[in-house]
C-alpha cells in the first residue's frame, strides 16, 4: 500500500514569488507520481506526472516537480506564481502494477495574493 | 474540451430519496472508471473501481448496496446514493482510464455536488 503526506494544508505567496508545494511518499515498490490541480467546484486536472526517465519533470502552466528516490519526494515547484494559480494541488501516488489507482495526499490549498 | 462529463453538477434531494449520478467518457471507450468521493477541506476518497460489463469492486467500509454502481456500456458509469442521508452529502467525482492506457493518467468528471436535506 501506499501513501502520500502533503505536509502544507495551505501556502499562501505574493504574486509573482515563486513557491515550492512539498509532497512526500511512502510505498514498497515502485510507483508513478502525479500532482493534480483542483480549482472551484470542478474536477482534477493533471499538472504533470512522473512514469520514468529523467527525474525533473515539467507540466503546464509553468509548473515542474522533481523526483527524489532517496527522500521518497516529489515536490511541486513554479518560479512565478500568478493570481490564477489560486487553487487545490493534490499530490496522488500509484504503484506501476495497479496503474490507475491513486492515493490521494490531503492537499495543499495555494493562496497568491497581490 | 472536456473528456469527462459529470451529470448533474450540483443536486439538492430530500432525506430518504434516491439520487443517480452520471458518468460519461467523450472522448474514448472506457472499460474503468473509479468514483470517488471528497469532503470538504479533505482529499478524495476512493470509492470504488467501474469495470464495464461486471460488477464494480468497492473499497473497504463503502457500502455496495448504499452506493450502487452501473457500467453498462463503455461510455457511461453510473453511480446511485439510494436513501440518502444528510451524512451523504459530499462532493462526487469520477475518473476515467483511457482503453489501453496503462500509465496511470486518469481523466477526472467535474464532479458533482450532493445536498441532502
Amino acid at each position: 500500500a501506499q501513501s502520500v503526506t502533503q505536509l502544507d494544508s495551505q501556502v499562501p505567496v505574493f504574486e509573482e514569488a515563486p513557491v515550492e508545494l512539498r509532497c512526500n511518499y511512502s510505498s514498497s515498490v515502485s510507483v508513478y507520481l502525479f500532482w493534480y490541480v483542483q480549482y472551484p467546484n470542478q474536477g482534477l486536472q493533471l499538472l504533470l506526472k512522473y512514469l520514468s526517465g529523467s527525474t525533473l519533470v515539467k507540466g503546464i502552466n509553468g509548473f515542474e516537480a522533481e523526483f527524489n528516490k532517496s527522500q521518497t519526494s516529489f515536490h511541486l515547484r513554479k518560479p512565478s506564481v500568478h493570481i490564477s494559480d489560486t487553487a487545490e494541488y493534490f499530490c496522488a501516488v500509484s504503484d506501476t502494477g495497479t496503474a490507475s489507482k491513486l492515493t490521494f495526499g490531503t492537499g495543499t490549498r495555494l493562496q497568491v495574493t497581490l | 474540451g472536456a473528456v469527462v462529463s459529470q451529470h448533474p453538477s450540483r443536486v439538492i434531494c430530500k432525506s430518504g430519496t434516491s439520487v443517480k449520478i452520471e458518468c460519461r467518457s467523450l472522448d474514448f471507450q472506457a472499460t474503468t472508471m473509479f468514483w470517488y468521493r471528497q469532503f470538504p477541506k479533505k482529499s478524495l476518497m476512493l470509492m470504488a473501481t467501474s469495470n464495464e460489463g461486471s460488477k464494480a469492486t468497492y473499497e473497504q467500509g463503502v457500502e455496495k448496496d448504499k452506493f450502487l454502481i452501473n457500467h453498462a456500456s463503455l461510455t457511461l458509469s453510473t453511480l446511485t446514493v439510494t436513501s440518502a442521508h444528510p451524512e451523504d452529502s459530499s462532493f462526487y467525482i469520477c475518473s476515467v482510464k483511457a482503453y489501453s492506457q496503462n500509465t496511470g493518467e486518469l481523466f477526472f468528471g467535474e464532479g458533482s455536488r450532493l445536498t441532502v436535506l
